[in-house]
């Protein structure tokens, strides 16, 4: 069965520079997250999108932005990179009458 | 505000050697609690949702239980290949076509040979 496709697995980036992370939802499912996962901490919520518009808005920062496109495929975008953004970013996706959350495998970004 | 407790933090089991983890929490309108297994490096692989109090559902070693209060997953006989975190994470009402889930940190296990 198709899953949550995400690119590139890894990265790695130098502080102030931008970076840009891609999610393939699952066919059919109409809404997507990110979450960000840094070393041993649980997934923490960004933002997410459902047909294509923002529904909801975590604890993205400012330097952060997404949006998901006609085809639903999303795109993270992060710019002036810290230190502390480093971390896996995990886009997951949803069919909405379900409520039943796939992940991908994540993208591991490394800030130097 | 939500939120998702997850314990122990840790636990460190014989092969074949059964025991339950918790998950409890507090949230405004349960709309689901799922439970995801992680390997290191990995991205969330889903298990079980559960919707409702009483409901029960099994997968192999694993079995989820539901109260109104808190979920167990209960580990009957685990195998070294069960070591993993396990985590918990609750989806609430919110309005709208908000659809958060709220994650505990997970209870870290390892099974020993």
């Amino acid at each position: 069965a198709a899953g949550v496709i995400q690119s590139p697995r890894h990265l790695i980036k130098e502080k102030r520079e931008t970076a840009t992370l891609k999610c393939y939802p699952i066919p059919r499912h109409d809404t997507v997250y990110w979450y960000q996962q840094g070393p041993g901490q649980d997934p923490q919520f960004l933002i997410s999108f459902y047909e294509k518009m923002q529904s909801d808005k975590g604890s993205i920062p400012d330097r952060f932005s997404a949006q998901q496109f006609s085809d639903y495929h999303s795109e993270l975008n992060m710019s002036s990179l810290e230190l502390g953004d480093s971390a896996l970013y995990f886009c997951a996706s949803i069919q909405h009458s379900t409520g039943e959350l796939f992940f991908g495998e994540g993208s591991r970004l490394t800030v130097l | 505000e939500d939120q998702v407790t997850q314990s122990p933090e840790a636990l460190r089991l014989q092969e074949g050697e059964s025991s339950s983890l918790n998950c409890s929490y507090t949230v405004s309108g349960l709309r689901g609690l799922f439970w995801y297994r992680q390997d290191p490096g990995k991205g969330p692989e889903f298990l079980f949702t559960l919707y409702s109090a009483g409901e029960e559902k099994e997968k192999e070693r694993l079995k989820a239980t539901l109260t109104k209060k808190e979920s167990f997953l209960h580990i009957t006989a685990p195998k070294p290949e069960d070591s993993a975190t396990y985590l918990c994470a609750v989806h609430g009402y919110y309005g709208g076509a908000t659809n958060k889930l709220i994650f505990g940190t997970g209870t870290l296990l390892a099974v020993q040979p």
